[in-house]
């Protein structure tokens, strides 16, 4: 297994500011991802964290919305900029382990709640 | 675009069995995972199958049949504490160039009752 610390945990923040959230794990891992889960709905892929190149975002997001880093194998940040109250939810990042049984398998951080006013 | 159903909610009885449905249609499969996910806290990972059949993990057994796009989470002996959204989930090979993302079903409330 990994352990996965996101910080913040929650956040407050105003319209049109922007925000980044940060993932760590406790071992290098070759994917990582970042996850939204909008209230009361499931989660939803925005994007693979790339280790020294350029994430690579699903359908509906863009990379000037939410600009991400992968500095190392063991890190990433997720930013969610010019932020508006529809982007209040739960961003969660995730890693991918080979688990014996498995191919592989995505443990999740404890996300990071963010509410935009 | 991806398809995956699940029942929005369930009500089950503390010590009974209850089984929660899948059903997916995607443009490419591999694997499927079953998530728990307490309000308010990250999902736990519960099983994988990426072969037709029944996999089995104390109270918890999870089925795959790919030919049907049909998969179920199989809880026994259920506990209060099982209270809890039950998510289903594809891996699909590259989705949107993301490799073994996934891509989550809305997942199923699950409440136990004394």
């Amino acid at each position: 297994s990994a352990v996965i610390s996101q910080k913040p945990s929650r956040d407050i923040c105003q319209r049109g500011t922007s925000l980044t959230i940060q993932c760590q794990v406790d071992s290098q891992v070759t994917m990582m991802f970042w996850y939204r889960q909008q209230p009361g709905q499931s989660l939803t892929l925005i994007a693979t964290a790339n280790q020294g190149s350029e994430a690579t975002y699903e359908s509906g997001f863009v990379i000037d919305k939410f600009p991400i880093s992968r500095p190392n194998l063991t890190f990433s940040t997720l930013t969610v900029s010019n932020m508006s109250p529809e982007d209040s939810s739960i961003y969660l990042c995730s890693v991918e382990l080979p688990v014996a049984g498995a191919d592989n398998e995505q443990f999740f951080g404890p996300g990071t709640r963010l509410t935009v006013l | 675009g991806q398809n995956i159903d699940q029942p929005t909610e369930m009500t089950a009885t503390e010590g009974a069995i209850v089984q929660i449905n899948c059903t997916y249609q995607t443009s490419g499969f591999n694997g499927l995972f079953w998530y728990q996910q307490h309000a308010g806290e990250a999902p736990t990972f519960l099983s994988y199958n990426v072969l037709d059949g029944l996999e089995e993990k104390g109270r918890f057994s999870s089925f795959l049949s790919r030919s049907k796009g049909y998969s179920y989470l199989l809880l026994k002996e259920l506990q209060m504490k099982d209270s809890a959204s039950y998510l289903c989930a594809v891996s699909l090979p590259y989705s949107g160039g993301g490799a073994d993302g996934l891509t989550f079903g809305k997942g199923t409330h699950l409440i136990i009752q004394p």
